[in-house]
């Protein structure tokens, strides 16, 4: 069955760097999104993303974020200046353009900024 | 944005006795009413879902009812097994997705 993968599947970093998350989205999908979840709370929506643009993104997702799909097959989140409540779980998911709602999540990145 | 609340935070039941996971929305023009399973260490898998023209929904033993009129939704899940114990998430859909805040459901051997 096909399925979501990130990578790495744990981030350290001192505060200040730049990070980058990897993602490897389902073949045929063409919705790709990122998620949030600080230790212990809920799921929180950042971006959505489709046909090589932003297509939402929510208050979370300010200009420390940026998503990008360098290739066909790679979906990536960059956090341009970690900060200490930047730790958390990073989950990539993708959907078809006809069943958004219908998402697919990967297993998450954990990311520490210490 | 949406506004979603999802009761109770914790749930412990019995091996073989049902769990009902309960959660209200805000948005009248959300239509579509996802439940994810998260067990520890992975993503959340979805396990069942249901559209806003639907009222109930039922795979084996999970279902899922929808009260349009009064914004709720919930998860019953029948003859529950220790593998059933999970963090479960029920989320809505806007244009953007709304998680819940999730249920620890133990189910005790």
């Amino acid at each position: 069955e096909p399925e979501v993968t990130q990578t790495p599947s744990h981030q350290v970093t001192q505060m200040g760097q730049e990070v980058i998350l990897r993602c490897v989205p389902i073949s045929n999908h063409l919705y790709f999104y990122w998620y949030r979840q600080i230790l212990g709370q809920k799921v929180e929506f950042l971006v959505s993303f489709y046909n090589n643009e932003i297509s939402e993104k929510s208050e979370i997702f300010d200009d420390q974020f940026s998503v990008e799909r360098p290739d066909g097959s790679n979906f990536t989140l960059k956090i341009r200046s970690t900060k200490l409540e930047d730790s958390a779980m990073y989950f990539c998911a993708s959907s078809t353009r006809w069943d958004r709602g219908t998402q697919y999540f990967g297993p998450g990145t954990r990311l520490t900024v210490l | 944005g949406e506004n979603v609340e999802q009761h109770p935070s914790t749930l412990s039941v019995q091996e073989g006795d049902s769990a009902v996971i309960k959660c209200t929305y805000s948005d009248s023009a959300s239509n579509y009413f996802p439940w994810y399973k998260q067990e520890l260490g992975k993503g959340p898998q979805l396990i069942i879902d249901i559209r806003s023209n639907v009222g109930e929904k039922k795979d084996q033993r999970i279902a899922v009812t929808l009260n349009k009129t009064a914004k709720h939704f919930s998860l019953h899940i029948t003859e529950t097994q220790p593998e059933d114990s999970a963090v479960y998430f029920c989320a809505v859909t806007g244009n953007q997705f709304y998680f819940g805040t999730g249920t620890s459901l133990t189910v005790i051997p």
